[in-house]
């Protein structure tokens, strides 16, 4: 078990510019995550996969933001033209669904985002 | 709509002393609870979650966190805290429409240990 795994760890953009993260959840998760925090923040939810299917987004994921999930496996979030509110620490967890909303969700160690 | 309120940014307390970290939330529907806990420079661990049953739950560290259904509330205690227990805790709870199982956290509680 090799944990949920986020590439890369940091970022430093400057304004305007794309960006793309990585997530790897644990293998066989069917569920995945994206939560973003900022500095004295718990996590806030920004989106939900369901294997491919992008089942649920937050009214936070502005039209800047995208994810995906090709083949229910890893996830990319692109940020389009970067603005310094995006700055942040965004977390990826996984787990594995067992019909309730219980499941434990495990968290990757997330990527820190600096826009300049 | 669902929402978790950590009363207090940070609990100082001296080792060995116990200690509580108090968590409200507040939902129409029913909810599973969580404790997350993050170390400094880690990514989020389960420390302990109530699904049913027993209000009682334990965690292998020795925290221990009771869901008190009339009070909205799920506070966390240790009856002797360890230095290595410095980190920060957030209290979730997962509960929405569907079945997303989306977590919504509280703004976390900074536990420092001191010796």
């Amino acid at each position: 078990d090799t944990g949920v795994s986020q590439n890369p760890r940091h970022k430093i953009t400057k304004r305007g510019q794309n960006v793309t993260f990585r997530c790897d959840p644990i293998s066989e998760h069917n569920r995945l995550y994206w939560y973003r925090q900022t500095l004295g923040q718990g996590p806030e939810f920004l989106t939900y996969f369901q294997n491919e299917a992008q089942l649920e987004k937050s009214r936070l994921l502005s039209d800047r933001f995208s994810a995906e999930r090709p083949k229910g496996s890893f996830s990319t979030l692109e940020i389009q033209r970067t603005e310094q509110g995006d700055s942040a620490m965004y977390l990826c967890a996984s787990s594995l669904a067992a019909g309730g909303l219980g499941d434990t969700q495990y968290f990757g160690p997330g990527t820190r985002l600096t826009v300049l | 709509a669902q929402s978790v309120t950590q009363l207090d940014s940070q609990v100082p307390v001296f080792e060995e002393a116990p200690v509580e970290l108090r968590c409200n939330y507040s939902s129409s529907v029913s909810v599973y609870l969580f404790w997350y806990v993050q170390y400094p420079n880690q990514g989020l661990q389960l420390l302990l979650k109530y699904l049913s049953g027993s209000t009682l739950v334990e965690s292998i560290n020795g925290f221990e966190a009771e869901f008190n259904k009339s009070q909205t509330s799920f506070h966390l205690r240790k009856p002797s805290v360890h230095i290595s227990d410095t980190a920060e805790y957030f209290c979730a709870v997962s509960a929405g429409t569907g079945n997303t199982g989306k977590l919504i956290f509280g703004q976390g509680t900074t536990l420092q240990v001191k010796p």
